[in-house]
């Protein structure tokens, strides 16, 4: 049982412009939401996240919005650079501590 | 300076072999996590300890078996290797345990049981 997708495997978008990457949940319990990013041979690291109390959250080029009701949140870079061409990652969390992780999106932005 | 450090970064064994793999954090956190990250690049919680105490053990084969000495180390032993535990090992660590701490995550360790 998958609680949460990342249904595009990959995402390619051109320097400059918007880069938008999805995320699904199934888990209402779910409170917390993050998002990672992760390079080729290294951890992921993390990139911004958001309370299940809140929209929406933003931290420079990034934004991320929750919408709650239909258990999506989406990513949102912009403007998109080629240094941000990595796997990213979503992950929701209870109170208990526990992170589950979607399969994460490759994102390519070409110059 | 690494905040969250593994050894080795590489692991190439024979099948029933006995490894370990080893984890430090110098960030001061409480909680600890191992992950581990299959072909389908799921990454999957395996445990958690926070303060040296087990937290979070999922269903994974008592084949391995998590070692947290002190608060700054969490160790991975896995017994009698399989093909099936190819994959790329994540330690993580963690202020505290709780959804809204996020994690930081060593390099890795990809280990190969032929």
């Amino acid at each position: 049982d998958q609680q949460v997708k990342q249904n595009s495997p990959s995402l390619s978008v051109q320097e400059g412009r918007i880069s938008i990457l999805n995320c699904d949940y199934t888990n209402s319990m779910f409170d917390y939401f993050l998002w990672y990013k992760k390079y080729p041979a290294e951890g992921p690291t993390f990139l911004i996240s958001i309370s299940s109390i809140k929209d929406k959250n933003e931290d420079g080029r990034f934004t991320v919005f929750l919408n709650k009701s239909a258990k999506h949140l989406s990513l949102h870079i912009v403007p998109s650079q080629p240094g941000d061409s990595a796997v990213y990652f979503c992950a929701a969390s209870s109170h208990a501590g526990k992170s589950t992780f979607g399969d994460g999106t490759t994102l390519t932005v070409k110059p | 300076d690494t905040a969250v450090s593994q050894t080795p970064k590489y692991l190439v064994t024979q099948m029933g072999n006995d490894k370990s793999i080893k984890c430090e954090q110098n960030l001061g956190h409480d909680t600890m996590y191992w992950y581990k990250q299959d072909s389908k690049k799921f990454l999957k919680i395996m445990f958690s300890y926070n303060n040296k105490e087990l937290i979070i053990n999922e269903t994974v084969p008592n084949r391995f078996s998590p070692k947290s000495p002190d608060k700054a180390h969490l160790n991975l032993h896995i017994n009698s290797l399989e093909l099936g535990d190819s994959a790329v090992y994540f330690c993580a660590s963690s202020q505290d345990l709780g959804a809204d701490y996020e994690q930081y995550f060593g390099p890795g360790t990809r280990l190969t049981v032929t």
